[in-house]
């Protein structure tokens, strides 16, 4: 199984601050890596396809990259919207994982 | 407008059964693999199950392997997944979401998930 390992675990952050998340696979894959956002009580939201492909919908100033096995997620200036639980998630082999999640924090 | 939404949650005693459906529409739904995602309280989403678009390709976790099982009915718009010999550990939100699947080797293969539903709890307990 490919582990998934994001950091930082959590962070706090302010206003209009950039942020960057990472999640490093165990084992080779390429681009199949997704980004959520997910809000207490809701269902995740799907803001990255295939490590960099933003989804419909999805504001410009999130982005995703791939260096090997560490995937990116930034955030270009932080919105009061986009305090949330972010997720990472491999689907290029069965089973597919998650990250352990990200919870970003109003500083 | 794409929707996604699951019903049939509740609390079932251990060693029990439960049946999840989820009712899609919006999309042709017949074109589209669809999966479960739970989610424990406090912890991280873990992938259950997935299905493709006409059923030949099925998958799902260890952990769920040989308990539950995954279907749908394209004329009905709807997935389902089936619970049986239900641990205490299956206490979660279980969430149904469309994947549009990717081909690998020839098979179909999960992607990403778009459209997810509010999700239906499932609580195990004695």
């Amino acid at each position: 199984d490919i582990q998934m390992t994001q950091s930082p675990s959590s962070l706090s952050a302010s206003i209009g601050d950039r942020v960057t998340i990472t999640c490093r696979a165990s084992q080779t894959m390429t681009k199949y890596l997704n980004w959520y956002q997910q809000k207490p009580g809701k269902a995740p939201k799907l803001l990255i396809y295939a490590a960099s492909n933003l989804q419909s919908g999805v504001p410009s100033r999130f982005s995703g990259s791939e260096s090997g096995t560490d995937f990116t997620l930034t955030i270009g200036s932080l919105q009061p919207e986009d305090f949330a639980t972010y997720y990472c998630q491999q689907t290029y082999s069965i089973p597919i994982t998650f990250g352990q999640g990200t919870r970003l924090e109003i500083k | 407008e794409v929707q996604v939404v699951e019903s049939g949650g509740g609390l079932v005693k251990p060693g029990g059964s439960l049946r999840l459906s989820c009712t899609a529409s919006g999309f042709t739904f017949s074109v589209y693999s669809m999966i479960w995602v739970r989610q424990a309280p406090g912890t991280a989403l873990e992938w259950v199950s997935s299905i493709s678009s006409s059923s030949n390709y099925i998958y799902y976790a260890d952990s769920v392997k040989g308990r539950f099982t995954i279907s749908r009915d394209n004329a009905r718009n709807s997935v389902y997944l089936q619970l049986s010999s239900l641990r205490v550990e299956d206490t979660a939100i279980y969430f149904c979401a469309r994947d549009p699947a990717r081909l690998s080797s020839g098979s179909h293969v999960p992607y990403y998930f778009d459209y997810w539903g509010r999700g239906a709890p499932v609580i195990v307990s004695s």
